[in-house]
């Protein structure tokens, strides 16, 4: 089946640094991705929805100043948190979408979980 | 109200038990995924369906557009199967998911 990867799958930072996140589709080229944020014991909240070769789109709320999001490829999506705070610690998942998937099947990443100190 | 909704949140069960996990939407869909997120975070996309049934080993998920409603059930359950257990929902004319609250499944030895 298809794979989504994600890179790092955890990571620790000082508060104010900034964290770039990978998601890559392995065997697949995907147009469009979507980024997720979850937290403890919570369902995952769409954060943005990268397209390829465009600006991503983003919900409402998520500033886009603050996680900027690159889809530079069919087959990378970067997720930039910058000036990170403690409460933007959370797990973060990507989705992606096959360009030629049957009715929009979705692959998700395993999650990268930031901790901001 | 959100537009998509799980029961039960939590359930605990003993290795063997037929297990079931509903989810209502309110809004018109063009298909349903029941994902599985393990204590690690991971998740796994279990089934996408837009009509009738769908069987994959001991896992069988069904969908009425009618009635708006899905179900997960889990035949001969394992403690292997404890996990969060997902319903989303795909917005008609959009490719965004809408996610339930999750159900929190407990397979006790």
């Amino acid at each position: 089946g298809a794979v989504v990867s994600q890179h790092p799958s955890w990571v620790i930072c000082k508060s104010g640094t900034s964290v770039k996140i990978e998601c890559r589709s392995l065997d697949f080229q995907a147009t469009t991705m979507f980024w997720y944020r979850q937290f403890p014991k919570q369902s995952l909240m769409l954060m943005a929805t990268s397209n390829e070769g465009s600006k991503a789109t983003y919900e409402q709320g998520v500033e886009k100043d603050k996680f900027l999001i690159n889809h530079a490829s069919l087959t990378l999506s970067t997720l930039t948190v910058t000036s990170a705070h403690p409460e933007d610690s959370s797990f973060y998942i990507c989705s992606a979408i096959p360009g030629l998937a049957p009715r929009g099947e979705q692959f998700f990443g395993p999650g990268t979980r930031l901790t901001v100190l | 109200k959100n537009e998509v909704e799980q029961s039960p949140q939590n359930l605990t069960a003993q290795e063997g038990e037929f297990i079931t996990i509903n989810c209502s939407y309110s809004v018109g869909i063009s298909a349903l995924h029941w994902l599985q997120q393990h204590p690690g975070g991971g998740i796994v996309s279990l089934f996408m369906l837009s009509s009738g049934k769908k069987k994959h080993g001991r896992l069988i998920a069904t969908i009425n557009i009618q009635e708006k409603h899905s179900s997960l059930h889990i035949t001969a359950s394992h403690p292997r199967d404890s996990a969060v257990y997902i319903c989303a929902a795909r917005i008609q004319g959009a490719q965004k998911l809408v996610f339930g609250q999750g159900t929190r499944l407990t397979i006790n030895p």
